[in-house]
């Protein structure tokens, strides 16, 4: 099946700080969103990017499909961005599997 | 409902016990998705419907594991003989349309813990 490798896995910043995280995709996706884990385990929308750029006050993210990777932008970081960013795919030869394949994650911590 | 709904938020049940987990997705999303969450971990699927039917079963772990949406709406996680390796947390989601290409909604999970 597909494999989804996020990095970094860990990312400690201070409040106000902007940040960059990656996933990286083995195969042609039509599906691929992110996601933030709060610290209640609720798994939150943040963008549904098979393929172009999008933003949405302070983040954005960008999907180039043909080099097989995604981008997710944070800038001016709050303690309230901390959590688990988590992104999530579908591929076209998942054999008619349509669920969500997920990377492992980045543990992101924003101290005041 | 507003948005995809889970009960039990925590269920705490003994090693050999039968367990049902309900969700109750978003008013009129055709597909449902069951995840299970071990700690540290991504989220990994197990069973999707399209409307009454398991499209894709294949993420089942083993045998004790079904599900059901008999009415095409809510669906039941159904554990049983519960081991303490199933202890993790129980992630539902729904999406508008059949598909890969749809985005996909999580409830807040129920966390089950086996003792």
């Amino acid at each position: 099946g597909i494999q989804v490798e996020q990095s970094p896995p860990d990312l400690i910043l201070q409040e106000g700080a902007n940040s960059t995280l990656r996933c990286n995709f083995s195969d042609s996706v039509n599906n691929l969103q992110w996601f933030h884990q709060n610290p209640w385990g609720q798994l939150i929308n943040l963008f549904y990017i098979p393929s172009g750029t999008k933003q949405n006050g302070r983040l954005s993210a960008t999907t180039v499909a043909t080099e097989r990777y995604s981008l997710l932008y944070i800038s001016s970081s709050q303690t309230t961005d901390s959590g688990v960013y988590f992104c999530a795919v579908v591929g076209y030869s998942g054999g008619g599997a349509d669920g969500l394949t997920f990377g492992k994650g980045t543990h992101l911590i924003i101290q005041p | 409902g507003a948005g995809v709904s889970q009960t039990p938020s925590n269920k705490v049940t003994e090693k050999g016990k039968y367990v049902e987990l309900r969700c109750d997705p978003i008013s009129g999303h055709t597909a449902l998705y069951w995840y299970r969450q071990s700690l540290g971990q991504g989220p990994e699927f197990l069973i999707y419907f399209q409307g009454t039917g398991a499209a894709d079963d294949s993420g089942l772990p083993n045998d004790r594991f079904f599900a059901v949406r008999p009415e095409g709406s809510v669906s039941t996680l159904k554990i049983q003989r519960t081991e303490r390796g199933d202890s993790a947390v129980y992630l539902c989601a729904s999406s508008s349309q059949v598909g890969a290409g749809t985005e996909a909604f999580f409830g807040q999970g129920t966390r089950l813990t086996v003792v």
